[in-house]
């Protein structure tokens, strides 16, 4: 069935490092791909998304782009903020409904 | 603004004591889910639901209840709770595959 890998953390960087988080998916079709985050004590918000090969998803420094050849989504900023720290989510949506199913998160501490 | 508002945000209770978790969407969404959130096993889902008088069963339905009698409630009912659902519960409602969390519930049962 359709999954997403993403990969372990914690991640630990200081401010100003870059970042990437990985994330391959497995999924018949031509899903849409996500990546949430989760703020310390709050609910998941989208960050950022991409619907079709090839696409880049960007938001707030973050960028993503949508692999089909490797079936990945890395996360990536060029440049972390302290603020930046909170759990990271990638999703996939088959378009088939609106099912969206998640990986597991990646927590992320950015150091001063 | 959308918004997904579920209550309460903490909760304690005893085990075998009927609760419910509710929830309320705005924006009109065919498609609401809850999700359970434990530490390494990142978002569960647990029921779901397409539509009015349509739920379903997710990854982990045991021990859980839901109902969907109007488009914009979505409540979730634990008959007799157990310690095991100690957790973090979202619900979220899902439209143009884009989803929307509410703040989550923070569940202790003793």
């Amino acid at each position: 069935g359709d999954s997403v890998t993403q990969m372990e953390g914690p991640v630990t960087l200081s401010e100003e490092a870059f970042l990437t988080i990985n994330c391959t998916y497995t999924a018949t079709g031509y899903p849409s791909l996500f990546w949430y985050v989760q703020y310390p004590g709050e609910g998941l918000q989208l960050l950022l998304k991409a619907t079709k090969a090839d696409d880049k998803g960007s938001n707030k420094g973050f960028e993503a782009t949508y692999r089909k050849e490797t079936t990945s989504f890395h996360l990536e900023k060029g440049s972390v903020q302290v603020s930046d720290s909170a759990v990271y989510f990638c999703a996939l949506s088959p378009n088939r409904d609106d099912k969206i199913i998640f990986g597991k998160g990646t927590r992320l501490h950015i150091l001063p | 603004e959308a918004q997904v508002t579920q209550n309460p945000r903490y909760l304690i209770t005893v085990t075998g004591k009927k609760l419910t978790v509710t929830c309320s969407q705005n924006m009109n969404h065919e498609y609401m889910s809850w999700y359970r959130q434990d530490p390494g096993l990142g978002l569960r889902q647990i029921y779901y639901s397409m539509n009015v008088e349509v739920t379903d069963k997710g990854d982990v339905p045991e021990g859980y209840k839901v109902s969907r009698k109007e488009k914009r409630n979505f409540p979730l009912i634990l008959e007799s709770p157990s310690p095991n659902q100690t957790s973090l519960y979202f619900c979220a409602s899902t439209g143009y595959t884009e989803a929307f969390f509410g703040q989550g519930t923070r569940l202790t049962v003793v």
